[in-house]
This record gives C-alpha cells, sequence and structure tokens, in this order.
C-alpha cells in the first residue's frame, strides 16, 4: 500500500540552529501539505503545494520558515532559526487533487525537539 | 474564521461500552466533515467523512452525521474494543475548495479490558 514517507522520525536540535524535514508524498499526488501539530493541539496547515506552486502559505512564519517542492513531487521543509516554541510534530500530508471532497493520507511525521 | 471544537479528553471507557465524541464547528459555506484517528507511533488515517448535511459516513462500526442545523459531526460506536484506543480528531475542509483541513484539538480515548 502506498504511504507518504517522511524523514527523519525524530531530530532534537539546538535553539539557533538549522533544521530540515523531507517529504515523499503518494506517487501521482499532485496536492502536498505540510501541517505543525503542536502538543494536545489539533495539527494546523502550514504549506499546501500544487504541483510545484505555493497554494497557501499564509499560517508559515516567512522569518524562519522555508519550504519548496521543486520538482513537484518531493518537499523540504527548513526552519532557520529554530527557536524553542518550534517543537512540535511536523506532518506531511498529500492528496490526488486538491478539493473540500478529497481524502488526504498522512505520514508518520517528524517529532522536532528544541533545546 | 472556521474552526472545529472537539469534548475535551481523555476519554475512559470499558470495552463493549458505547462511545460519543462531541464535535461542533463553525464554518462559511458548505464544509465536507472528517474524522481521523491516529494511533499511538502512527500519522492519522481518515476514519469517516461527510460531504453535506445529513450525509452519514462510517465505517469500522463508527457512524457520524452532519447535522447542518446543530453544526455538528459527532462521533459514535455502540461497542468499542480496546483496539479503538488512540486520539481522535474531527475536521473540516475550509472554505476555498483547496483541500486544507481546520482541525479540532483531539479527544484520547482509553478502552480497558
Amino acid at each position: 500500500e502506498a504511504e507518504v514517507a517522511q524523514s527523519p522520525r525524530y531530530k532534537i536540535t539546538e535553539k539557533s540552529q538549522a533544521v530540515a524535514f523531507w517529504c515523499d508524498p503518494i506517487s501521482g499526488h499532485a496536492t502536498l501539505y505540510w501541517y505543525r501539530q503542536i502538543l494536545g493541539q489539533g495539527p494546523e496547515l502550514l504549506v499546501q503545494f500544487q504541483d510545484e506552486s505555493v497554494v497557501d502559505d499564509s499560517q508559515l512564519p516567512k522569518d524562519r520558515f522555508s519550504a519548496e517542492r521543486l520538482k513537484g513531487v518531493d518537499s523540504t521543509l527548513k526552519i532557520q532559526p529554530a527557536e524553542l516554541g518550534d517543537s512540535a510534530m511536523y506532518l506531511c500530508a498529500s492528496s490526488h487533487t486538491g478539493g473540500r471532497n478529497t481524502e488526504a493520507f498522512f505520514g508518520q511525521g517528524t517529532r522536532l525537539t528544541v533545546v | 474564521g472556521d474552526s472545529v471544537t472537539q469534548m475535551e479528553g481523555p476519554v475512559t471507557l470499558s470495552e463493549e461500552a458505547f462511545l460519543t465524541i462531541n464535535c461542533t464547528y463553525t464554518a462559511t459555506g458548505y464544509p465536507s466533515l472528517f474524522w481521523y484517528v491516529q494511533y499511538p507511533g502512527e500519522g492519522l488515517q481518515l476514519l469517516l467523512k461527510a460531504t453535506k448535511a445529513d450525509d452519514k459516513g462510517s465505517n469500522k462500526g463508527f457512524e457520524a452525521t452532519y447535522r447542518k442545523e446543530t453544526t455538528s459531526f459527532h462521533l459514535e460506536k455502540g461497542s468499542v474494543q480496546v483496539s479503538d484506543s488512540a486520539v481522535y480528531f474531527c475536521a473540516l475542509s475550509s472554505s476555498g475548495n483547496t483541500g486544507k483541513l481546520i482541525f479540532g484539538q483531539g479527544t484520547t480515548l482509553q478502552v480497558k479490558p
């Protein structure tokens, strides 16, 4: 069964360092999402791609976060510099196409701890 | 803006008990509604969905009905099992038809033998 792959599963980094997460969506899925899930809360969308284009990055803290999906396939989310408040689970999801009825498939996430 | 409110947990039940997890929403337009489940150590999985008013989503013995008049999408199961222990998230598709999901805060369910 096809899955959304994310790496690493866990990451510990020091404050002010750079950190990057990788996501490989299900083959053929045009839409890719990055969500952030703070402990005890539901996921919140950071950025959404349709192929290689950004559709929504309104909640992405652009002074320190960046995301790219250069060939419209896999994607990288970067934080530089990391802050203590960035400790969270970072979830990648993909769907065949965007749209209100479309099922999004989630990866297992990357748990980031900033110390 | 759009939002989802879930009943707070954790919810602790004995095996074979009846489950209800309340979910209400605020949205412009006519969103689709979803329940996702997160088992320990795993990613979120779609449990069920409903795309219009009065639709009932169902899967694995779980059910939820899209109630537009009460803006609710409560999750129910008649007889829970230990294997149902997980975190359950109610979500809606935001206006704009992009597929963006707005999640509730999640409800932890623990089922004891």
